[in-house]
């Protein structure tokens, strides 16, 4: 059963870079047809969708970060990474990962996020 | 962006109660529609794809329903562990977006 661990630090100061990866365990990160994404949620609030990346390397990501965020993945470790420069408190947050399962019919193609990182809890202070 | 108008916010019911929860786009998204569930502390839980998919290992009384711009998340018969926040979500376009969230509390 394939299952996601995020992993970094804790705390970031104003400015900086916060940098978290996401290990994949219980399968192999290139196998099947998946993004794997990052999620973000500051607390009390709602989820927000930071951005994506297949195996190839294809990314997507939310203009609102877009000229923050690299998402990159190194298949040989089984790992996705999330960086997002220039912090401050907005960007507070518990961060996820999350798998985004690829179903084709022949009404559509359907990607939703199957599977869930614990999520790890972010804080930019000074 | 798509914006996602979820109703309502919070929800008082009780166990065994039917409940709905409407979730409302700024534009068409056809059927490219999911559902989350997630409870204090916790990562959210698929539910529901393309509308109206139940996600395998999802009890039954859960449903979906909608295509267009409005859809709704039914539960059936409320179960003690269905108190929680459910969020809808669109991936008929970037960047993906998710409603603002409605708590199920206990009446």
């Amino acid at each position: 059963q394939v299952q996601l661990q995020e992993s970094g630090p804790g705390l970031v100061k104003p400015s900086q870079t916060l940098s978290l990866t996401c290990t994949v365990s219980g399968g192999s990160i290139s196998s099947g047809s998946y993004y794997w994404s990052w999620i973000r949620q500051p607390a009390g609030k709602g989820l927000e969708w930071i951005g994506r990346i297949y195996t190839s390397g294809s990314t997507n990501y939310n203009p609102s970060l877009k000229s923050r965020v690299t998402i990159s993945v190194d298949t040989s470790k089984n790992q996705f990474s999330l960086k997002l420069s220039s912090v401050t408190a907005a960007d507070t947050a518990v961060y996820y990962c999350a798998r985004e399962d690829i179903v084709v019919v022949p009404a559509g193609r359907h990607e939703a996020f199957d599977i869930w990182g614990q999520g790890t809890m972010v804080t930019v202070s000074s | 962006v798509i914006w996602m108008t979820q109703s309502p916010s919070l929800l008082s019911a009780s166990t065994g109660d039917r409940v709905t929860i409407s979730c409302r786009m700024s534009q068409g998204i056809s059927s490219y529609l999911a559902w989350y569930q997630q409870k204090p502390g916790k990562a959210p839980e698929l539910l529901i794809y393309a509308a109206s998919t139940l996600q395998s290992g999802v009890p039954s009384r859960f449903s979906g329903s909608g295509s267009g711009t409005d859809f709704t998340l039914t539960i059936s018969c409320l179960q003690s562990e269905d108190f929680a926040t459910y969020y809808c979500q669109q991936y008929y376009s970037f960047p993906r977006t998710f409603g603002q969230g409605t708590k199920v509390e206990i009446k």
